[in-house]
C-alpha cells in the first residue's frame, strides 16, 4: 500500500507562472515531510522541508503547504525557470522514526516551457 | 557540506555476477540507507542501517545483502545479478532522521 501519493507523473507549466505539485499521504503518524529535486543520472537533493506543527514554509521561490486534516501537501514554485525542469519527490518521515528512512513517492516530472 | 559518494557512477554487469556498490560519507552520520530508483515506481529503500554492524530490510531487499563495518561506509551486496537489478541505485545517510543526504547514484546495468 502507498504510503506517500503523487498522483501526477508530469506536470508541464510556463516559463514566469506559478508550478504547484501535489502530494498526499495515508499514514497519520508522518510527521515531518520533504521535497527533493532529482536531475537525470543525479542523486536527488533536498529542496525543502515542513513539520507538522506549521502548516506553511517558505524560502525562496519555494514554499510547501500542508494541510494535515487532508492529509495533503503541496509545493510552489513561483516563478518557475528553466532550471526547475526536473522531478520531484515528496517523502515523509515518523517521529523517531528517523533511521527507518523516508518514504517516497513516485515523483512528478515537471516540465518547464519557454 | 555533506558528501555521500557512490564509488561507481555507471556500471555494466553480466547475470550471475556478483557485484558490490559502494558508499562513503563524510558527515559522521550514524543512519545510512540504500534506495533503488525505477521509472515510475520512485525511490524503494532496500536496506538501512543504524550503525556499525547493524542492518535492517527495506521494502525490497531480496537478492541484495548489506555490510557496515565502518561508520562512514555502507556496501550494497547483489549475490547473484539478474536482469531485473538493473536500476539506479542511490545511497543516502542521515543524522537526525530528517533530512537525507544522497549520493549521486549508480546507473547498473545486468546483462
Amino acid at each position: 500500500d502507498q504510503q506517500v501519493k503523487q498522483n501526477s507523473p508530469s506536470l508541464s507549466v510556463q516559463e514566469g507562472r506559478i508550478s504547484i505539485l501535489n502530494c498526499d499521504y495515508t499514514n497519520s503518524m508522518f510527521d515531518y515531510f520533504l521535497w527533493y529535486k532529482k536531475y537525470p543520472a543525479e542523486g536527488p537533493t533536498f529542496l525543502i522541508s515542513i513539520s507538522s506543527i506549521k502548516d506553511k514554509n517558505e524560502d525562496g521561490r519555494f514554499t510547501v503547504f500542508l494541510n494535515k486534516s487532508a492529509k495533503h501537501l503541496s509545493l510552489h514554485i513561483v516563478p518557475s525557470q528553466p532550471g526547475d525542469s526536473a522531478v520531484y519527490f515528496c517523502a515523509a518521515s515518523v517521529q523517531g522514526g528517523g533511521a527507518d528512512g523516508l518514504t517516497f513517492g513516485k515523483g512528478t516530472h515537471l516540465i518547464i516551457q519557454p | 557540506d555533506v558528501k555521500v559518494t557512490q564509488s561507481s557512477r555507471y556500471l555494466v554487469k553480466r547475470t550471475g555476477e556478483k557485484v558490490f556498490l559502494e558508499c562513503v560519507q563524510d558527515m559522521d552520520h550514524e543512519n545510512m540507507f540504500w534506495y533503488r530508483q525505477d521509472p515510475g515506481l520512485g525511490l524503494r529503500l532496500i536496506y538501512f542501517s543504524y550503525d556499525v554492524k547493524m542492518k535492517e530490510k527495506g521494502d525490497i531487499p531480496e537478492g541484495y545483502s548489506v555490510s557496515r563495518e565502518k561508520k562512514e561506509r555502507f556496501s550494497l551486496i547483489l549475490e547473484s545479478a539478474s536482469t531485473n537489478q538493473t536500476s539506479m541505485y542511490l545511497c543516502a545517510s542521515s543524522s537526525n532522521g530528517r533530512e537525507a543526504f544522497f549520493g549521486q547514484g549508480t546507473r547498473l546495468t545486468v546483462v
